[in-house]
C-alpha cells in the first residue's frame, strides 16, 4: 500500500512567486494534516482537514497560505506570494480517524521549499 | 497550550553503547506522547507511543520510552545502538482533542559512530 506522497520533493523559487505543494494521503484516510519545519526549529502544525472540510487552521501563518482538499482526497498548499521566511520543510500526514486507538499519523517525506 | 522540550540538539554515541534522548513536556491537561524518527531523505516514522496503561512503552528497532507523569518526561532509550540508528528523533504530544494535532519538540540528531 502506498504511503503519504508529497510533490515536489524540493522547490526553489524567488521571493514573490507562487508555489503549490501537493499531498496524496493514504487511501481511505479522512484526516489530513500539514506541518512545517523552519530550519533548526520544531515541526509546527499548520492545519487539519477532515475529508474536504478544514477542521482546524489555527497554525496557518497568514493569508498568503491557502490549503484545499477538494473531494476529500489529495490536498494542495499554495503560497502566494512567497516570502523568504516561508522557507522550510513542509510535511503532510494522514490518519484513519480521530479515535485514540488510531492516533498514528503517517507522514510523507516532506517538500523542502527554498525562497531566494 | 502544550510544549515539548528536547534538551539535546545533538547526541553522539559509539556503536553498541546505550543512549537516552530526553524529552520533557508541559501541559495543563492529560497528554498522549509519541516519538518519531526521521532517517535521511525519508519522512517521519512512528517509533512508539504512550496512550495509557503501562508507563514503559516498547517500540520498533529496540527502542523504549518511559512516561513519568511527576517529572513530565518521556525519555527515549536504547540499550545498544547501531550505525543504522543515525537519524533525527522527535518527541511529540497531543491532548487528544482538537483533531489530534501534534506538538513537536525541536528534534535530537543522534549520530552513531564506529
Amino acid at each position: 500500500e502506498a504511503g503519504v506522497t508529497q510533490f515536489p520533493s524540493h522547490s526553489v523559487i524567488e521571493k514573490g512567486q507562487t508555489v503549490t505543494l501537493r499531498c496524496d494521503p493514504i487511501s481511505g484516510h479522512d484526516n489530513l494534516y500539514w506541518y512545517r519545519r523552519v530550519m533548526g526549529k520544531e515541526i509546527k502544525f499548520l492545519l487539519h482537514f477532515v475529508k474536504e472540510s478544514k477542521q482546524d487552521e489555527s497554525g496557518m501563518p497568514n493569508n498568503r497560505f491557502l490549503a484545499e482538499r477538494t473531494g476529500g482526497t489529495y490536498s494542495t498548499l499554495k503560497v502566494q506570494p512567497a516570502e523568504l521566511e516561508d522557507s522550510g520543510v513542509y510535511f503532510c500526514a494522514s490518519s484513519l480517524n480521530q479515535g485514540l486507538g488510531n492516533t498514528e499519523a503517517f507522514f510523507g517525506q516532506g517538500t523542502r521549499l527554498t525562497v531566494v | 497550550a502544550q510544549s515539548v522540550t528536547q534538551l539535546d540538539s545533538q547526541v553522539p554515541v559509539f556503536e553498541e553503547a546505550p543512549v537516552e534522548l530526553r524529552c520533557n513536556y508541559s501541559s495543563s491537561v492529560s497528554v498522549y506522547l509519541f516519538w518519531y524518527v526521521q532517517y535521511p531523505n525519508q519522512g517521519l516514522q512512528l517509533l512508539l507511543k504512550y496512550l495509557s496503561g503501562s508507563t514503559l512503552v516498547k517500540g520498533i528497532n529496540g527502542f523504549e520510552a518511559e512516561f513519568n507523569k511527576s517529572q513530565t518526561s518521556f525519555h527515549l532509550r536504547k540499550p545498544s545502538v547501531h550505525i543504522s540508528d543515525t537519524a533525527e528523533y522527535f518527541c511529540a504530544v497531543t491532548s487528544g482533542g482538537g483533531g489530534n494535532k501534534l506538538t513537536f519538540g525541536t528534534g535530537t540528531q543522534l549520530k552513531v559512530e564506529l
